[in-house]
């Protein structure tokens, strides 16, 4: 059984520009989470997908968007980036049948925004 | 918000018990008890979670008060790989499918030093 994998691991981009991090979920899971995490600070929740579909978003602007595909990965969009937007960006896969779902982490993808 | 509290630093000896307190005075009746831990720059890493019985896994034990507003994570035998940051996280049982999907809602957690 796979674990969830994230990539890339390190970039780097200007402010402006536009990026898209990418996320495999581990096997049998349904549902893909993304959070940001700044330097010092616990993850903040951005938003959930659950087959196919935005299932919940935290208090992020619309400039973050994201994708789940048939195979439950997951891409998450970020335009016209900030230097605010530097931070460790965080999927973590679940599997939902009702009842709780436990999440898994990748190891996280690192955006520098010069 | 967090609504979990607890202590920003701990220090625990190699082979000694860690016992990390959590307080969650607020939890309702479907709410689980989680815990997570970040290893530095690491994704965090699931350790276990509880409803109102305590619960052991490979990692740890989880001792949740009576009333359930608090809760304490053991790791048994702590070793220099069990330096991390501990996360406390309230959760729903059941989240609902269209409200927030059971985020999981991260305060600061309590940094665990683990010394020779």
């Amino acid at each position: 059984e796979t674990g969830v994998t994230q990539s890339p691991t390190h970039l780097i981009k200007t402010r402006g520009q536009q990026v898209t991090l990418r996320c495999s979920s581990q096997s049998g899971h349904n549902t893909v989470s993304w959070y940001q995490q700044a330097l010092g600070q616990g993850p903040q929740f951005i938003f959930q997908y659950y087959r196919e579909e935005e299932n919940g978003r935290g208090n992020f602007p619309p400039r973050f968007s994201g994708l789940q595909f048939p195979n439950y990965s997951s891409e998450l969009n970020v335009n016209a980036l900030e230097l605010d937007d530097s931070a460790l960006y965080l999927c973590a896969s679940s599997l939902r049948l009702g009842g709780t779902d436990t999440q898994y982490f990748g190891p996280g993808t690192r955006l520098t925004v010069l | 918000d967090a609504k979990t509290t607890q202590p920003t630093s701990m220090d625990c000896a190699e082979g000694r018990a860690a016992n990390l307190p959590c307080n969650h005075s607020t939890i309702s009746g479907n709410e689980y008890v989680y815990w997570y831990r970040q290893i530095h720059s690491q994704g965090p890493q699931y350790i276990i979670h509880g409803l109102k019985n305590n619960e052991t896994n490979e990692m740890a034990s989880l001792i949740i008060t009576e009333d359930r507003k608090s809760s304490t994570l053991i790791l048994p035998h702590a070793t220099l790989r069990d330096t991390a940051v501990y996360y406390c996280i309230v959760r729903v049982a059941s989240p609902p499918v269209y409200n927030q999907g059971g985020k999981l809602i991260f305060g600061q957690g309590t940094e665990l030093s683990v010394k020779p």
